[in-house]
């Protein structure tokens, strides 16, 4: 696709119910990532994937976290049990691979997926 | 471990003022250093970088230099336009074994806001 799609944009859950939330990153790139924004902890790293397989999954809060991803290709980052402080913007970034030296691959950004929960 | 500490802001500035916005870091391994920017309603941005010593990183008139005796990378314009008015956030990406996966370790972000 153009940019890497996030859905839903929104998402206002009860406390205790699980979330889905979905990434398409950019056609093509292997590497994926999944940042936290909230507010008083900047944005956080939680899980990296290149492929399918997830080499680092270190900043993930919790095991009511977890996170897939198929086909090399959509991603999905599930939180179950969701309890108020994960609200938060949801960011998933996706970049051609890791770089090799000095050469950083640039990663790009979708626009996020709010997640209130009440 | 890794981190980024910079300037929190709020900053509010007229238009055509030189901006700043300090930025540290501490990393282990060889960090490559990145400024991004998210506009209202828009996603992050990648807005300039720096992958070794002594580079200079810019972009619609926004430079920032990779400074390792300082372990610095302040961002700097020097006549800011209201369409400047964003969060900013200086990042690290570290390379270890000769990889840079990518990771991003992010500073909390600097509110720019410019008057006309």
């Amino acid at each position: 696709g153009a940019g890497v799609s996030q859905s839903p944009s929104n998402k206002v859950t009860e406390k205790g119910k699980d979330v889905e939330l979905r990434c398409d990153p950019i056609s093509g790139h292997t590497a994926l990532y999944w940042y936290r924004q909230s507010l008083g902890q900047g944005l956080e790293f939680l899980i990296y994937f290149q492929g399918n397989s997830a080499p680092d999954k270190s900043g993930l809060p919790s095991d009511r976290f977890s996170a897939e991803r198929t086909g090399g290709s959509v991603s999905t980052l599930t939180i179950q049990r969701t309890q108020q402080e994960d609200s938060a913007v949801y960011l998933c970034a996706s970049s051609s691979g890791p770089g090799q030296g000095i050469f950083s691959t640039e990663a790009f950004f979708g626009q996020g997926t709010r997640l209130t929960v009440v | 471990g890794n981190s980024v500490t910079q300037m929190e802001g709020p900053v509010t500035l007229s238009e055509e003022a030189f901006l700043t916005i300090n930025c540290t870091y501490t990393a282990t391994g060889y960090p490559s250093l990145f400024w991004y920017v998210q506009y209202p309603g828009e996603g992050l941005q990648l807005l300039l970088k720096a992958t070794k010593a002594d580079d200079k990183g810019s972009n619609k008139g926004f430079e920032a230099t990779y400074r390792k005796e300082t372990t610095s990378f302040h961002l700097e314009k020097g006549s800011v336009q209201v369409s400047d008015s964003a969060v900013y956030f200086c990042a690290l990406s570290v390379i270890a074994g000769g990889t840079s996966y990518g990771k991003l370790t992010f500073g909390q972000g600097t509110i720019l806001t410019v008057h006309p």
